[in-house]
């Protein structure tokens, strides 16, 4: 069975500090994605990786950036985190192949909290 | 331009009874996908269903089936026989073969089943 973890559920952080959000998956997949979910606004992606230490920005990047150093390992890091990326967070992953039906799988998210 | 549309933000359905969630999505592309999840209040996103645009007919999967219009680039999903489980919010999304690895996701429908 596919399984996307991403290490925390809930995390509060301080407004300036630096903030690592990890992502693992076991399905090989050779994409990754990060996005943050609003209410009102859906999902909107704002990084994501086709291959190792490969990135490109999505929808939303600043205030982000990712690192890809392993297949199976996507992080996203808020380089100064401020009360405005209060959000929830959600992983993805999905296999390379293009034209497909292939479904990105996603984690549980985590609710992160900038005081 | 917002890429996928949904107007309802919250539903209440009897259990028993069907439910039809309403998308409407923007492409110029000729060739696309298009993906509904669902999310229930653990947050993890749940793949339901997929239709591509070249598929002669509509998608089905146990008790949720999409209602493809293409001409009116509609795309709603239908779920059979509602159950409590069912309460979640619902997403519609689309991938476009311009930008094969993105997805684009509506705001989200909440659904409520009642007993």
């Amino acid at each position: 069975d596919v399984k996307v973890t991403q290490s925390s559920r809930y995390l509060v952080k301080r407004t300036g500090e630096k903030v690592f959000l990890e992502c693992v998956q076991d399905m090989d997949h050779e994409n990754m994605f990060w996005y943050r979910q609003d209410p009102g606004l859906g999902l909107r992606l704002i990084y994501f990786s086709y291959d190792v230490k490969m990135k490109e920005k999505g929808d939303i990047p600043e205030g982000y950036s990712v690192s890809r150093e392993k297949k199976e390992r996507f992080s996203l890091i808020l380089e100064s985190a401020s009360t405005n990326q209060t959000s929830m967070y959600l992983c993805a992953s999905s296999l390379l192949q293009v034209d497909s039906n292939q479904p990105q799988h996603f984690g549980d998210g985590t609710r992160l909290s900038i005081l | 331009a917002q890429k996928i549309t949904q107007t309802q933000p919250g539903m209440f359905v009897q259990e028993k009874e069907a439910v039809t969630l309403d998308c409407t999505y923007d492409t110029s592309d000729p060739s696309y996908g298009l993906f509904w999840y669902k999310q229930p209040s653990s947050g993890e996103m749940i793949f339901l269903i997929y239709q591509g645009s070249y598929d002669q007919q509509n998608a089905t999967e146990g008790r949720y089936s999409l209602n493809f219009q293409k001409a009116r680039k509609s795309a709603n999903l239908v779920i059979s026989a509602s159950q409590l489980g069912d309460s979640a919010m619902y997403f519609c999304a689309m991938r476009e073969s311009s930008n094969d690895y993105k997805l684009s996701f509506g705001a989200g429908t909440t659904v409520t089943v009642r007993a």
